[in-house]
């Protein structure tokens, strides 16, 4: 079974530029995930849909960041226009549907890892 | 809120020694518990899970965790770790009967095993 897939793993960019990441779930995985991790903390949840509704987007930076998740399958994260403290890893995750959801048991992509100079 | 804290940021080993990383959370209400295992440059990985039942749980690469709800701790443990081991390790609460639910993560403890 292919895993959750991200793109790109790396970009770097300067301040002010804009950028998007793109995310592939688990094939039939209906909630998808997007995690910011900054060096030294944990993740945190920006945006978490179900099938192509958003669920949760309460720590999202609605003024800079949007996330879309068309046909309720792969999703686009993009961030414009990008500050130094958006540095961070990206992950992606999915679940699946509502018993994954509610366990709690989440399959994350690796990341692609954003550079704000 | 649900809230975790990872006291420990680094725990350095030497490889077969046994190793505890320990996890308290908050919450008023109750809960289901996770460890995830991040490799270098990989993605987590669900390493165990507590959602119901016997308060100790097994998970993959012969770890184990006990969920202590007097103490609010679920404390994850392996009585002899490898190299491979070496790892960013998260605990991860969330709600419990909530339908729609967020994992909150603690700041991970680096795990680093010396030969």
């Amino acid at each position: 079974e292919a895993g959750v897939a991200q793109s790109p793993r790396y970009k770097i960019i300067e301040k002010r530029q804009s950028v998007a990441f793109w995310c592939n779930p688990i094939s039939g995985h209906a909630t998808l995930y997007w995690y910011q991790q900054i060096l030294g903390q944990g993740p945190k949840l920006l945006i978490q849909f179900q099938n192509n509704g958003v669920v949760d987007d309460s720590q999202l930076p609605k003024d800079r960041f949007s996330a879309e998740r068309l046909k309720g399958v792969d999703s686009t994260l993009k961030i414009q226009p990008a500050k130094l403290e958006d540095s961070a890893v990206y992950l992606c995750a999915s679940s699946a549907g509502l018993a994954g959801a509610y366990t709690g048991e989440l399959f994350f992509g690796e990341g692609s890892r954003l550079t704000v100079l | 809120a649900q809230s975790v804290t990872q006291l420990d940021s680094q725990v350095p080993v030497f490889e077969e020694a046994p190793v505890e990383l320990r996890c308290n959370y908050s919450s008023s209400v109750s809960v289901y518990l996770f460890w995830y295992v991040q490799y270098p440059n990989q993605g987590l990985q669900l390493l165990l899970k507590y959602l119901s039942g016997s308060t100790l749980v097994k998970g993959i690469n012969g770890f184990e965790a006990e969920f202590n709800k007097s103490q609010t701790s679920f404390h994850l443990r392996k009585p002899s770790v490898h190299i491979s081991d070496t790892a960013e390790y998260f605990c991860a609460v969330t709600r419990m009967n909530t339908g729609f639910q967020k994992l909150v993560f603690g700041t991970g403890t680096r795990l680093l095993v010396s030969p």
